[in-house]
């Protein structure tokens, strides 16, 4: 199994809402990553998760709030998120040795209202 | 400062013609080099990569990218493009462990 899956792909919420995206991989990676990617950019890195520990948070608002339950799962919670929080979600994976070539999964398209 | 540049934002090819995207990457080491492609609304799917060795490095859905150390560059290749390519193409080195520098991307159009 080489594929990273996301649900849900497409999510609307409002402002007081409180949501999670969820990701899985069952290819043995330990490293696994978040990022959002605003139309006609780039990913942005948001968080890094190497054996199912925190290894990089790059400066991203509490409003979301990354969990890594176990070596396959890795979700990222929501809550009060603003309108410029809308974007494309973006789950990778990636093995820890031999080159860090990422795997992602198709995205989860976040509306906040 | 460590950076990749993708000096084409658009690109437009008519179907069965060849197509060029340039990277340029400024990095310390020895670098990661990635191509990925990315259809409207989807993930990024990796296309090929260079970690060292044999400096042309093929790819799948028929790409081929060349990394010239001497230009610091890891140009993507493909010598008869199909409309099905049409999509964005990101450049990206990997930067540490955990980290890439992508290039801002180029849109390819296929014209039939």
């Amino acid at each position: 199994d080489t594929e990273v899956t996301q649900t849900p792909k497409h999510l609307v919420m409002g402002m007081t809402n409180k949501k999670s995206l969820k990701c899985e991989q069952h290819m043995g990676h330990r490293a696994m990553y978040w990022y959002k990617q605003k139309a006609k950019k780039p990913p942005e890195l948001m968080f890094v998760y190497s054996y199912e520990k925190l290894s990089i948070n790059e400066s991203v608002p509490s409003r979301f709030s990354p969990e890594c339950p176990n070596s396959s799962l890795l979700n990222l919670h929501l809550h009060a998120l603003q309108p410029e929080d809308s974007a494309l979600y973006l789950c990778a994976s990636s093995r820890l040795a031999g080159g860090n070539e990422q795997f992602f999964g198709p995205g989860t398209r976040l509306t906040v209202l | 400062a460590q950076s990749v540049t993708q000096p084409d934002i658009h690109i437009t090819v008519s179907e069965g013609a060849s197509l060029e995207l340039r990277c340029n990457y400024s990095y310390g080491a020895t670098p990661y080099l990635f191509w990925y492609v990315q259809s409207p609304g989807q993930g990024l799917q990796l296309l090929l990569k260079y970690f060292s060795g044999d400096t042309l490095v093929q790819g799948i859905k028929g790409f081929e990218a060349e990394f010239k150390r001497s230009q610091s560059s890891f140009n993507l290749r493909k010598p008869s493009v199909h409309w099905s390519d049409a999509a964005e193409y990101f450049c990206a080195v990997g930067a540490g462990t955990y980290k890439y520098i992508f290039g801002t991307g180029t849109r390819l159009k296929v014209l039939a």
